[in-house]
C-alpha cells in the first residue's frame, strides 16, 4: 500500500498570510494526487486534482505542485473561509490512501 | 446539481449488520465510478470501497474485506454498502463519493453515522 504523510499536522496563520502543506508518498505516484478541504461537521470538498489542476470554482489563491513523491498545497492570502483541515489523497492505485490531515488554524 | 444523499446509518451491536444507501441525482449515474469513504470520530479519512460504473471492478480496503460488500443499482441511481460482522472500530461517518474518472473524488454526500456499540 502507498503511505501518504502530511506535514505539518497543524499550522497557525493569519488572515492574509501564506501557508504551505507538504504531502509525501511512500513511492512514486507521478501526478496522481488530489487535495481536499474539510470543515468541522461537513463533508470534504474537492480542491485540486492531478497534483496542480484546480477544480472548477476553487479560488486561485489555492495552488498545488509536485510530482513523484513530494507534493505541496499552498494557500496564498488566507481568507477566513480557508481555516479548515486539508487532506491529500493518492489516486495512483488501490487501496486509495489519504494523508493524516493538516489543520490550518488562526 | 450533483447530489449524493446517504442513509441507513445508526446504532448496531458488535457482530451485527447494516446496509447503507446512497441516492444520487444531477448526473448520469451509470457512467461514473463510486466509492465509500469513512471517518472515525476525530480522525482522518479512510477509503473503504470502490465500484466501477458497470460493477465490473470492485476493490476493498483490507480492513473491511470479507465483511463489507459494495453494490449499485444503475436503474435506481443508488449505491449500497452491506456491512456485516461489524466491529467497534467500524464506528465512523460513512460518505459516498463520486469518482471523476481517475479515482479522485469530486463530489461527496453529507455522510451517515454508523455506531457499533453494545
Amino acid at each position: 500500500d502507498i503511505q501518504m504523510t502530511q506535514s505539518p499536522s497543524s499550522v497557525s496563520a493569519s488572515v492574509g498570510g501564506r501557508v504551505s502543506i507538504t504531502c509525501r508518498a511512500s513511492q512514486d505516484i507521478s501526478s496522481w494526487l488530489a487535495w481536499y478541504q474539510q470543515k468541522p461537521g461537513m463533508a470534504p470538498k474537492f480542491l485540486i486534482f492531478a497534483s496542480s489542476t484546480l477544480q472548477t470554482g476553487v479560488p486561485s489563491r489555492f495552488s498545488g505542485s509536485g510530482s513523484g513523491t513530494e507534493f505541496t498545497l499552498t494557500i496564498s492570502s488566507l481568507q477566513p473561509d480557508d481555516f479548515a483541515t486539508y487532506y491529500c489523497q493518492q489516486a495512483h492505485s488501490f487501496p486509495l490512501t489519504f494523508g493524516g490531515g493538516t489543520r490550518v488554524e488562526i | 446539481e450533483v447530489l449524493l444523499v446517504e442513509s441507513g446509518g445508526g446504532l448496531v451491536k458488535p457482530g451485527g449488520s447494516l446496509r447503507l444507501s446512497c441516492a444520487a441525482s444531477g448526473f448520469t449515474f451509470n457512467t461514473y465510478n463510486l466509492n465509500w469513504v469513512r471517518q472515525a470520530p476525530g480522525k482522518g479519512l479512510e477509503w473503504v470501497a470502490y465500484i466501477s460504473s458497470s460493477s465490473s471492478s470492485i476493490y476493498y480496503a483490507d480492513s473491511v474485506k470479507g465483511r463489507f460488500t459494495i453494490s449499485r443499482d444503475n436503474a435506481r441511481n443508488s449505491l449500497f454498502l452491506q456491512m456485516n460482522s461489524l466491529k467497534a472500530e467500524d464506528t465512523a461517518v460513512y460518505y459516498c463519493a463520486r469518482d471523476r474518472g481517475s479515482t479522485e473524488l469530486d463530489y461527496w454526500g453529507q455522510g451517515t453515522l454508523v455506531t457499533v456499540s453494545s
